[in-house]
């Protein structure tokens, strides 16, 4: 099973910031926490990762809490290019196996 | 710069025919992995590569044999299809998997009749 909980779903309105939660209460010290999305049937797409400081890139933002417990990704300014299903990943056991959860649907309204 | 390649994109199967999926990737990546997806579900984890000559079992591998001949070449069979291996399959590759990031091909549609 994937070590993440996410939302299923959120909606964020167009141009908005979308902050999008994670929480990983067992990461353990030497984890990344990893962000993905799919758009539609699309094979998922890399965004961001992040071990213990927060990280941004030219995509997104990701804030990972002092206790690493949890993280959430944001997207500064959403698009309707942004609805899609986001994954929230910890690698299991440091091992090399990447597991994916549900993630959460992203709706952009216009 | 093809990146990861599956072939093929669609395919329609009969019950107990086999296959196989043909994932290539032209980066040189060290490990690969093979994911099912089902209609509104996330990605399951089938088999992996670490190297050439390795796999190593996922989350769901009971149906599937993989082999890893070549570094670029990531192979899923199916010896004896079933109507529960409707899915869509994707491969992705990756130099190393602590650096994050996953590369992944544009998926092969599957159906067993």
């Amino acid at each position: 099973d994937a070590k993440t909980t996410q939302p299923t779903s959120m909606d964020c309105a167009e141009g908005r910031a979308a902050n999008l939660p994670c929480n990983h209460s067992t990461i353990s010290g030497n984890e990344y926490v990893y962000w993905y999305r799919q758009i539609h049937s699309q094979g998922p797409q890399y965004i961001i990762h992040g071990l213990k400081n927060n990280e941004t890139n030219e995509m997104a933002s990701l804030i990972i809490t002092e206790d690493r417990k949890s993280s959430t990704l944001i997207l500064p300014h959403a698009t309707l290019r942004d609805t899609a299903v986001y994954y929230c990943i910890v690698r299991v056991g440091g091992d090399d196996k990447i597991i994916f959860g549900k993630g959460t649907r992203l709706h952009i309204l216009p | 710069n093809a990146g990861v390649t599956q072939t093929p994109k669609f395919r329609v199967l009969k019950t107990g025919q086999s296959m196989t999926l043909l994932c290539a990737q032209d980066m040189n990546h060290e490990y690969m992995y093979w994911y099912r997806q089902d209609p509104g579900m996330g990605l399951r984890l089938i088999h992996y590569s670490v190297g050439e000559g390795t796999t190593a079992k996922g989350e769901v591998p009971d149906g599937y044999n993989v082999s890893r001949l070549k570094k670029q070449n990531f192979l899923l069979g199916l010896e004896s299809a079933a109507p529960s291996q409707t899915s869509v399959y994707f491969c992705a590759s990756s130099r190393d998997p602590r650096d994050g990031e996953l590369f992944f091909g544009e998926g092969s549609r599957l159906t067993v009749l």
